[in-house]
């Protein structure tokens, strides 16, 4: 069936360092990819989206490759900082398929001083 | 803008307990939606709404009902509470066309059924 999960439950890296959270995902019908953060205590905040006709964008510090042909999917985060410490989601859409939006179980991501 | 505005934060309900979650929108978004968070796994979509007078069913419906009268709000009926009912609510809108698809998360509500 339709899934999306990360390869890595946890991540720990060191302030200054870049952070990769992967993501898998199987519909190979989704044409729209969205990263979110959320602080503890804090509902999901948006990050950085990519369609499925790029395989790269940039944001400010962040960037998302897609491979579709692994149907994978990253989140860079350059120079990690402490109030980068949070879980990171990746979802997929299917944008013709309707309302609904899949959500991956998570990413932890630590941020050692 | 307030965003999307959650309330209560918190609730502790006894078994067979009715109450309803609120959840506004001062963006003028045409869609809204509610979802769960359970710890370990990512957001479950219960029911949403494309517009005023529409709502419709997500992946995990059973024992909840939504209305959705006017734009701005969106309510979650909790019938008849059962302990795996327990979990953290969000409530999320979006607006509808290219670029749309970015929902917009409320805070949560934290929902423990005794």
């Amino acid at each position: 069936g339709e899934s999306v999960g990360l390869h890595l439950p946890t991540l720990s890296v060191q302030e200054g360092d870049n952070s990769i959270i992967n993501c898998a995902y199987s519909n190979s019908a989704s044409d729209y990819f969205i990263w979110y953060k959320q602080e503890s205590g804090k509902g999901p905040q948006f990050i950085i989206d990519i369609r499925s006709n790029m395989d790269k964008r940039q944001g400010q510090r962040v960037t998302v490759l897609l491979n579709k042909t692994v149907k994978h999917l990253s989140l860079q985060i350059a120079a990690t900082q402490p109030g980068d410490s949070a879980v990171y989601f990746c979802a997929e859409k299917d944008r013709t398929g309707g309302f609904k939006t899949i959500f991956g179980a998570g990413t932890r991501l630590f941020v050692k001083a | 803008n307030a965003g999307v505005t959650q309330t209560p934060k918190f609730q502790v309900l006894k078994t067979g307990q009715s109450m309803t979650l609120q959840c506004a929108q001062d963006m003028n978004h045409e869609y809204m939606s509610w979802y769960r968070q359970d710890p370990g796994m990512g957001l479950r979509l219960i029911h949403y709404s494309v517009g005023a007078g529409i709502t419709d069913q997500g992946e995990v419906p059973n024992g909840y009902n939504v209305s959705r009268s006017t734009t701005e709000d969106f309510p979650l009926r909790l019938l008849s509470a059962a302990p795996s009912q327990t979990s953290v609510y969000f409530c999320a809108s979006n607006r509808v066309g290219t670029g749309g698809e970015t929902q917009y998360f409320g805070p949560g509500t934290r929902l423990l059924v005794l």
